[in-house]
């Protein structure tokens, strides 16, 4: 299985703040790549895929860049409804998931 | 608007089984392939499997800590995705999630939808 590691796992932040969270490929991917929000009881909710392609529907401030091992999400302006748990994902094989990186408020 | 709801969770006693339900509306479901998910309690997501549309085979491919225990199966005449569990253990307490994959001419593992998740607690 393709192993796949966030950092930082948590973090605390204020409405405004840029925010970067990284994830890194046990191995390639090439853009075989998603992020997903999960907010408290929630369902995940996809944001970016293809490494760096907006969902439908999810806000600009909210972006994504990297292909191979190395993955960025970017979150411009933090937003009260952003503080969340973030997950990447991988598609290039039968997926696995990152351990998520909590978003609370600092 | 695409709704995936899942149903049938509840708590059994280890070894026993249970048939998850994932109902879906609002959209082809036979067009699509459908994954399984879950999340223990306070931990992260896996991928617990998925079945392909029938337009590419029906298969079916799951995670190893549930292969051989874990089948999913699929109406399409209900729009219904099914998870059957069996031989269940204490480590398979969890929320339980299906999620929808996106159309791609293959395996995508891009998940556009995804239900509210339904709990399953193996305790003795």
């Amino acid at each position: 299985d393709i192993q796949m590691t966030q950092s930082p796992s948590s973090l605390s932040a204020s409405v405004g703040d840029r925010v970067t969270i990284t994830c890194r490929a046990s191995q390639s991917i090439s853009n075989y790549f998603n992020w997903y929000q999960q907010r408290p009881g929630k369902a995940p909710k996809l944001l970016i895929y293809a490494a760096s392609s907006l969902q439908s529907g999810v806000p600009s401030r909210f972006s994504g860049s990297g292909s191979g091992t190395d993955f960025t999400l970017t979150i411009s302006s933090l937003q009260p409804e952003d503080f969340a748990t973030y997950y990447c994902q991988q598609t290039y094989t039968t997926p696995t998931f990152g351990q998520g990186t909590k978003v609370d408020f600092k | 608007e695409v709704q995936l709801v899942e149903s049938g969770g509840g708590l059994v006693k280890p070894g026993q089984s249970l048939r998850l339900s994932c109902t879906a509306s609002d959209f082809t479901f036979g067009e699509y392939a459908m994954s399984w998910f879950r999340q223990a309690p306070g931990k992260g997501l896996e991928w617990v499997g998925f079945i392909r549309s029938n337009g590419f085979g029906g298969t079916t491919a799951y995670a190893a800590s549930v292969k051989g225990r874990f089948t999913i199966s699929r109406d399409d005449s209900k729009s219904i995705a099914y998870l059957h569990m069996n031989s269940l253990k204490s480590e398979d307490t969890a929320v339980y999630y299906c999620g929808r994959d996106i159309k791609c001419g293959g395996d995508c593992y891009n998940f556009d939808y995804w239900g509210q998740g339904t709990m399953v607690t193996v305790s003795s």
